[in-house]
């Protein structure tokens, strides 16, 4: 595709629900970015995968979130036990070397936990 | 302290003024500096990119980097309406390290 394509752009849970966002970056990008952006802040990193090994986690905010990219393409973002707190909207971005590591994002799926 | 500090704004200025957007930073280990725009419910879109200090235009944008103060600054020239979105600065250690973002600044331009 011709960017960052990201589904669903809602989703709406109940709290203690679990939830999966999927990514499908740009293709042949290598890296792929996820961030998560709360109302009327920045976006802020969650993890960094550089093929199908995530490189950077550190931004995790707790067990219940975990990311997965099996192939080294699409990424999915599971998110457990759903707290109203989490909602927000999930980022995604991808980059390569070769498009001098700019990071290119999507629009993003909008999270909310009732 | 946040790594990055960005006035969240609101900004409104009428069209045609030069608008004057900073964020500063507090860790040297930046490197790379970078200016995003979104557009309400899009995601952020890259404005410019520099690792150097100095000035870096592209059309009505510069982009300005200050590293011995940890100040970086986007001044867009000929504001027109559809400028109006949110400005993100955004920082990375390294070229394809995770981005830290400032909150951002919301503008509106008004014709």
């Amino acid at each position: 595709g011709a960017g960052v394509s990201q589904t669903p752009s809602n989703k709406v849970t109940e709290k203690g629900k679990y939830v999966e966002l999927r990514c499908d970056p740009i293709s042949g990008h290598t890296a792929l970015y996820w961030y998560r952006q709360s109302l009327g802040q920045g976006p802020e990193f969650l993890i960094y995968f550089q093929g199908t090994g995530a490189a950077d986690d550190s931004g995790l905010p707790n067990d219940r979130f975990f990311a997965v990219r099996p192939e080294g393409s699409v990424s999915t973002l599971k998110i457990q036990r759903t707290e109203r707190g989490d909602s927000a909207v999930y980022l995604c971005a991808s980059s390569s070397r070769l498009a001098g590591d700019t990071q290119y994002f999507g629009p993003g799926t909008r999270l909310t936990v009732l | 302290q946040k790594e990055v500090e960005q006035d969240p704004g609101p900004l409104s200025v009428p069209e045609g003024a030069i608008v004057s957007l900073n964020c500063t930073y507090s860790n040297s280990a930046f490197q790379y500096f970078m200016w995003y725009r979104q557009y309400s419910r899009k995601g952020p879109e890259l404005l410019m990119y520099t690792y150097s200090s100095g000035n870096k235009e592209d059309g009505r944008f510069t982009a300005q980097v200050d590293k011995s103060s940890k100040y970086i600054s986007l001044f867009i020239r000929d504001s027109q309406p559809s400028d109006s979105a949110t400005y993100l600065c955004a920082v990375a250690q390294g070229g394809s390290e995770k981005l830290v973002f400032g909150k951002g600044t919301k503008l509106t331009v008004n014709p």
